[in-house]
């Protein structure tokens, strides 16, 4: 089955350690995005990447980092520079090869709910 | 720029009473707009989009959405509630000219008393 998946679910992390969360999917989309999400705020965009070996930076990219070397990963570093990490992030992929792929949704992973202790 | 605003956080129904989830968006563009249905700590799932082809969206489990251009609105109805529905639910409206991100709004949690 075609999708994305994350990994892993639930994290945990000290006080000033850096930490990458997985993000694959198998769905041939050019582009990737990762989101964060607290109670009440939605989702706000981290990163984004419509193309191997590019990303943008979103509204909240302090104190990540990303890389997009395969089309197939797009895996999200929280490094201890961002301040209050602990949140629920989600990575989505899109299609935009096909000419109406404007009106194109997001696919999401199912999440992984990082705690910093 | 866009915007999302979805009116009320919390929505309780009854079963079977009607779903209303509000959401009017804000763009200098023709938008394109979403609902997503997000299970507890699960991803989001599409429930409908909006494609310019009618006003009137239907999309999985019984809901549909309305497309109200005068009103800046695209509201999630659904005739019947019923108890698998509670959720939290996310309008959003996507740029295609600037890498078809998304802005979400901030959600409705959805309670569905028996």
């Amino acid at each position: 089955d075609g999708g994305i998946t994350q990994s892993p679910k639930y994290l945990f992390r000290k006080e000033g350690q850096n930490v990458t969360l997985s993000c694959e999917q198998n769905l041939n989309h050019d582009a990737m995005y990762w989101y964060r999400q607290d109670p009440g705020q939605g989702l706000r965009l981290i990163y984004y990447s419509q193309i191997v070996n590019d990303f943008q930076k979103g509204d909240i990219a302090e104190g990540y980092s990303v890389s997009r070397e395969k089309k197939e990963s797009f895996p999200l570093t929280v490094t201890s520079a961002q301040k209050n990490p602990t949140a629920f992030y989600l990575c989505a992929s899109r299609d935009t090869g096909t000419s109406r792929s404007s009106y194109n949704e997001q696919f999401f992973g199912p999440g992984t709910r990082l705690t910093v202790l | 720029a866009q915007s999302v605003t979805q009116l009320g956080s919390h929505v309780s129904v009854s079963e079977g009473a009607l779903v209303l989830l509000r959401c009017n968006y804000s763009s200098s563009v023709p938008p394109y707009l979403f609902w997503y249905v997000q299970y507890p700590n699960q991803g989001l799932q599409l429930l409908l989009k909006y494609t310019s082809a009618a006003t009137l969206v239907k999309g999985i489990n019984g809901f549909e959405a309305e497309f109200k251009k005068s009103e800046t609105s695209f509201h999630l109805t659904k005739p019947s509630a019923h108890m698998s529905d509670a959720a939290e639910y996310f309008c959003a409206v996507s740029d295609p000219a600037n890498a078809g991100k998304s802005t979400f709004g901030d959600g409705t949690t959805l309670t569905v008393k028996p």
